[in-house]
Order: structure tokens, then sequence, then C-alpha cells
């Protein structure tokens, strides 16, 4: 079973200040999603990763794919408020399907 | 973009009632379809995967007794819960995917309460 752990589980920073979520398996993904879920709204995909070693960037969120295709990591630079939400990993199984991180909620205080 | 609709978005009923939620994709025929269910401050479960014109294949632990499941056309995938009990209360959120390596489409999600 492939399993995605993330860190933190929550997160409450003040605006301005930087962050960095991770997500980790013991298992080699072909590729990972990364996903931001808001209150009683399903989750919206904010960067699929391929290449081991890369790194996407989405204005103030950077997210690098570990060289190993084992971990992944989300940078928030300069935090808003508007970035509070329940941040997920997200990988492919064997058979396709979608396997979950179990999230960083994250809350960003004006 | 691709678009998945998922309806209603909250229901509240009473125990014992069977509820069905719709999840049609919009834009895209959706050869799979998936149901999760996702806890308060949870991330999402996977319940079941439903493949167009056949049976869906249910996690373990989901009861397909309990969560019907019907995909019967390219767009649209029902999920009905069974004599609904409160411990059934939760959000529950659908998924479309055109075919294989394409990524999947989330909905809004569904809110059940079951009083």
């Amino acid at each position: 079973t492939q399993l995605l752990e993330q860190s933190p589980q929550f997160l409450s920073i003040q605006e301005g200040e930087n962050l960095t979520v991770y997500c980790n398996s013991s298992s080699v993904f072909s590729s990972l999603q990364w996903y931001r879920q808001e209150p009683g709204e399903g989750p919206v995909l904010l960067v699929t990763v391929v290449t081991g070693g890369e790194v996407k960037k989405l204005k103030r969120l950077t997210f690098q794919f570990g060289d190993a295709r084992k971990d992944s990591s989300l940078h928030i630079t300069a935090a808003q408020p508007g970035d509070t939400g329940l941040y997920l990993c997200a990988g492919p199984n064997a058979g396709n399907m979608l396997t979950f991180g179990g999230g960083t909620r994250l809350m960003v205080k004006p | 973009g691709a678009v998945v609709s998922q309806h209603p978005s909250w229901v509240i009923c009473k125990s014992g009632t069977s509820v069905k939620i719709e999840c049609r994709s919009l834009d895209f025929q959706a050869t799979t379809m998936f149901w999760y269910r996702q806890f308060p401050k949870q991330s999402l479960m996977l319940m079941a995967t439903s493949n167009e014109g056949s049976k869906a294949t249910y996690e373990q632990g989901v009861e397909k007794d309990k969560f019907l499941i019907n995909h019967a056309s390219l767009t649209l995938s029902t999920l009905t819960v069974t004599s609904a009990h409160p411990e059934d209360s939760s959000f529950y959120i659908c998924s479309a995917r055109a075919p294989w390596g394409q990524p999947q489409h989330f909905g809004d999600g569904t809110r059940l309460s079951i009083l």
C-alpha cells in the first residue's frame, strides 16, 4: 500500500510569514498532485509534479518533487488570509487511483 | 476546464431515509468516477470506484449494500445511501476521470446530515 504522510497536520501563522508543508512516502510515485480545499467545497487541483527534482511555481506557491519521487513540498511565501484552507497531496497508486495524504490545515491570521 | 457537478450540495433527512447523490461530468465523458467520504478536519477516503456500465469496486470496509453506486452513463454516477443513520453523516465528494492517465476532476461535495 502506498501511503502519503503530510506534515504538519495543522499550521496557524500570521499574514506575511513563510511556511512549508511536506508530503512524504516510502514508495515511489509516478507523479504527485497538490490540492487546496476550502470548507464545504471539493478539492481544487493546484499543481501536478512529474519529474524527480522538478520545481513548479504558482505565484507565491513553490512546489518541489523529490529527486527519488518519494516526497514533495509546498512552500508559501508571504502567506495571506486567502491562503487559508486544507492542503492535500495525492498520488496515483498501482491502479491509477488517487491516494491522499492526511492533509495540512493552514490558517493565516490577518 | 473540466467541470463536475454534484447534487444536492446539502441534504438533511431523518434516520431510515435513503438519500441519492448525483455526480455529473458536464463537458467530458467520464469513463471512471470515484466516490469519497470526508469526516470533519480529515482527508478524503476513497469509498468506491465505478466504471461506466459495470459494477462498482468498493474499498475494504465499505458496505456495498449500504452505499449503492450506479454509473449508467458516461456522464452520470449516483451514490445512494440506503437506510441512512446518524453515523452516515459526512461530506461526500465525487470525482470523474476521462480515459486512463487523465487527471481526476472533483465535484463540490454533498454534505449529508442524518437526524
